[in-house]
């Protein structure tokens, strides 16, 4: 089946530092990926839409020179995030769409920023 | 864009019992309506979807049902069991983004 590999599954950093999370497609390509957020006990917020070769859509009160998201390839869309601090601290998913097939998830990045 | 709420917010119910959880959308052009199994730290789980070109789906103890008119779509989880435990998502899609309800915290008591 179709799989999206996540890296890394945790994270902790000192707050001013940024972060990279990878998303890969490992057996499909994924034209368009999207990244959520989640905070405990709440649902996936929609951060961003990301389509290969094109810059990244993003929600709004997102701040995108923040979050900056990078979908260079067919396999593989990359969000960082820039100067990070406490109130960043979240879980961060993202799902690439399949199109008929539906939607398949990464693992998720648990960042804790201290 | 599309909104989606659910309710309740938290279910709890005995073992053997049935469990509904209800979600409603904004947007008509949604077609794709998911339901998702999450548990704590993980990726969220596809247990049944349905598209807006079918009014049921049903697998096993699982079923969902979709009311286009009045943009509403419920899972039904029938002789609930502990591992059914989870918090649950419903979500919408109009072929792009797929945007998700708030959650519902399941509890099923032995």
């Amino acid at each position: 089946g179709a799989v999206v590999s996540q890296h890394p599954s945790w994270v902790i950093c000192k707050s001013g530092t940024s972060v990279k999370i990878e998303c890969r497609s490992l057996d499909f390509q994924a034209t368009t990926m999207f990244w959520y957020r989640q905070f405990p006990k709440q649902s996936l917020m929609l951060m961003a839409t990301s389509n290969e070769g094109s810059k990244a859509t993003y929600e709004q009160g997102v701040e995108k020179d923040k979050f900056l998201i990078n979908h260079a390839s067919l396999t593989l869309s990359t969000l960082t995030v820039t100067s990070a601090h406490p109130e960043d601290s979240s879980f961060y998913i993202c799902s690439a769409s399949r199109g008929h097939y539906g939607y398949t998830f990464g693992s998720g990045t648990r960042l804790t920023v201290v | 864009g599309e909104n989606v709420e659910q309710h309740p917010s938290t279910l709890s119910v005995q073992e053997g019992d049935s469990a509904v959880i209800k979600c409603t959308y904004s947007d008509s052009a949604s077609n794709y309506f998911p339901w998702y199994k999450q548990e704590l730290g993980k990726r969220p789980q596809l247990i049944i979807d349905i598209r807006s070109n079918v009014g049921e789906k049903k697998d096993q103890r699982i079923a969902v049902t979709l009311n286009k008119t009045a943009k509403h779509f419920s899972l039904h989880i029938t002789e609930t069991q502990p591992e059914d435990s989870a918090v649950y998502f419903c979500a919408a899609s109009k072929g792009d983004k797929l945007i998700f309800g708030t959650g519902t915290r399941l509890q099923v008591f032995p």
